[in-house]
Order: C-alpha cells, then structure tokens, then sequence
C-alpha cells in the first residue's frame, strides 16, 4: 500500500513569492492534515479535511495560507505572499474517519520550505 | 503553558539500557495518547498508542498513562543505536486533533 505522498520535497522561494504544496493521502483515507513543523518543534495542524470540507482550519493564517480538497482526495496548500518566518517542514498527514479516537494518523515525507 | 510538555533532551543512554521519556498533558478532555518517533529529516511514526491508565507493552516499548495525574511516559528497554530519534508525544480529544509536544531527542551510545 503506498503511503502519503507529498510534492515537491523542497523548495527554495524569495520572500514575496508564491508556493504551493501538494499531497496525496492514502487510498482509502477520508481524513486529511495539513501540519507545519519548526525546527525542534513539534507538528503544529494547520487545517483539517474531512472529504470535502475543512472541519478545522482555525490555526490557519487565512492572510496569506489557503487550501483546498476539491475532489475529496487530494490536497493543495498555497502561501502568497511567502514570507520569511515560513521556512519550516509542511507536512500532510491522513487518516480513516477522523471521529474515531484510536485512527492513526500517517505522516508524508514532508515539503521543507526555505524563503530567502 | 504549552498544553503537551517534553523535555528536549538530549536524553543520553548506552546501549542495552533503559530509556525513560516523560509527557504532561494541560487538557483534561484529552481521551488517547500517541507515542511518534521522528529521525532526522524524516517525517513522523507511531511507535504506541494509549488509551486507558496503565501500562501498555509492545515489543521493547512500554507505554505508561496516568489520567489523574495528566502524565503518559514511553520506556524503551535494550536501548539500540537505531532507538536515537526525537520522540514526540501526542494528545487528542474529542474531534481528532492531535496535540503535540516539542519532542525529547534520544541519543544512544554503543
């Protein structure tokens, strides 16, 4: 079974600019995260997807971040204007039913962001 | 006050011993508990799982919760070299949010 797959693995942008990343979760997984992850810290959720719908997007820098799961599937999570305190690990993880406390959540490889 | 604690570490143990890791939880609704080792560069991976107050084992791990006190624990026994990893401990509650903790890094000397 292929695990969750996330694009590209790294990306160096100038500060101002756009970047999107893109993950595939897990066949089967209606649950899908977006988590950003500072060095020495821990993964912090930036939004939340079941199927279709964002159920919890409240961590989200709606300023700047935006993300979408239009099919259900899928996922993009853009930053524009990128700024510099951005550069950090993007990491999407996927999960059965999210409602169910004993569902594991598996992690991607991860997008690492540096914005100069 | 950071809602799921760690130490940073490093936690530094030789080969063949015990590692102990410590967790405390500020969310009293929390309803399970997750243990995720994360090497360098790579991305997070559940080693345990726990729900209800006790000790878990599987393998080398144990895992300990202590509701009362908001206190979950990981031993990892015959420490190996391959164990060095950050660990990172992780609540939910109700709606499937997992909270995380820094992360103790585990270094461990042949």
């Amino acid at each position: 079974e292929a695990g969750v797959v996330q694009s590209p693995r790294y990306k160096i942008i100038e500060k101002k600019q756009p970047v999107a990343f893109w993950c595939n979760p897990i066949s089967g997984h209606n649950t899908l995260y977006w988590y950003l992850q500072n060095l020495g810290q821990g993964p912090e959720l930036l939004i939340r997807y079941e199927n279709e719908e964002a159920v919890d997007d409240s961590q989200l820098p709606k300023d700047r971040f935006s993300a979408e799961r239009l099919k259900g599937v899928d996922s993009t999570l853009k930053i524009q204007p990128a700024e510099l305190g951005d550069s950090a690990v993007y990491l999407c993880a996927s999960s059965l039913e999210g409602g169910f406390i004993g569902n594991e959540q598996f992690f991607g490889p991860g997008t690492r962001l540096t914005v100069l | 006050q950071k809602e799921v604690e760690q130490n940073s570490g490093p936690l530094s143990v030789p080969e063949g011993a015990i590692a102990s890791l410590n967790c405390t939880y500020s969310d009293r609704v929390s309803q399970s508990f997750f243990w995720y080792r994360q090497y360098s560069g790579k991305s997070p991976e559940l080693i345990m799982s726990i729900y209800s107050n006790g000790d878990k084992e599987d393998g080398r791990f144990t895992a300990q919760l202590n509701k009362a006190s908001q206190y979950v624990s990981l031993l990892i026994r015959d420490s190996q070299p391959s164990d060095s990893a950050t660990y990172l401990c992780a609540s939910k509650a109700a709606g499937n949010k997992l909270t995380f903790g820094g992360g103790t890094r585990v270094l461990v000397k042949p």
